[in-house]
């Protein structure tokens, strides 16, 4: 199957400050990125659809200007999560959709802890 | 609208037990189904997906689903637990209509493997 990568898998920040991760298609072109985030023992939320070369769709309740997000090319996609409070800790996934695909392949996930 | 339900947020089997994960789902169209399995701290991994083929769909580790339209319905089943399967498992469905469809996810199911 496809594989998507993270970096990184984790990181720790303070509050106020921003924390960029990355999302990475490792074999395959992805058109359209997904990003996801977990609570503990809860199900995913989508957070935003990310097309190659065009704007983020944010999900209804999502702060687009909070969690900033780039699909500059086919093989990446990245969140951004700016001034980071300690309620943004949380672990983000992102998943990618190629272009000949209907399924969604995910990446391994990144745990984000503000202090 | 799409969405899905996961009765039973945890289940519990013995090493070598039939395993029983239900998942019934609620969509206006003709959907695509997937089952994904997430070990602690780590991404999704795409157990089966069904996208209007066979009804009987088979997928990694010994896994299968059936799709049942009269019920609305895409249990997944394994005959003989493992310890190994102890994990999270996510039902979700999607319409497929665009490659930016998304991707709904029901809230999970635990399954725990007791020797």
């Amino acid at each position: 199957g496809a594989v998507v990568s993270q970096h990184p898998s984790r990181v720790i920040c303070k509050s106020g400050t921003s924390v960029k991760i990355e999302c990475r298609s490792l074999d395959f072109q992805a058109t359209t990125m997904f990003w996801y985030r977990q609570f503990p023992k809860k199900s995913l939320m989508l957070m935003a659809t990310s097309n190659e070369g065009s704007k983020a769709t944010y999900e209804q309740g999502v702060e687009k200007d909070k969690f900033l997000i780039n699909h500059a090319s086919l093989t990446l996609s990245t969140l951004t999560v700016t001034s980071a409070h300690p309620e943004d800790s949380s672990f983000y996934i992102c998943s990618g959709l190629g272009g000949n695909t209907d399924t969604q392949y995910f990446g391994p996930g990144t745990r984000l802890t503000v202090l | 609208a799409q969405s899905v339900t996961q009765l039973g947020s945890h289940v519990s089997v013995s090493e070598g037990a039939l395993v029983l994960l239900r998942c019934n789902y609620s969509s206006s169209v003709p959907p695509y189904l997937f089952w994904y399995v997430q070990y602690p701290n780590q991404g999704l991994q795409l157990l089966l997906k069904y996208t209007s083929a066979a009804t009987l769909v088979k997928g990694i580790n010994g896994f299968e689903a059936e799709f049942k339209k009269s019920e609305t319905s895409f249990h997944l089943t394994k005959p003989s637990a493992h310890m190994s399967d102890a994990a999270e498992y996510f039902c979700a469905v999607s319409d497929m209509k665009t490659s930016y469809d998304k991707v709904i996810f029901g809230p999970g199911t635990s399954l725990s493997v007791i020797p």
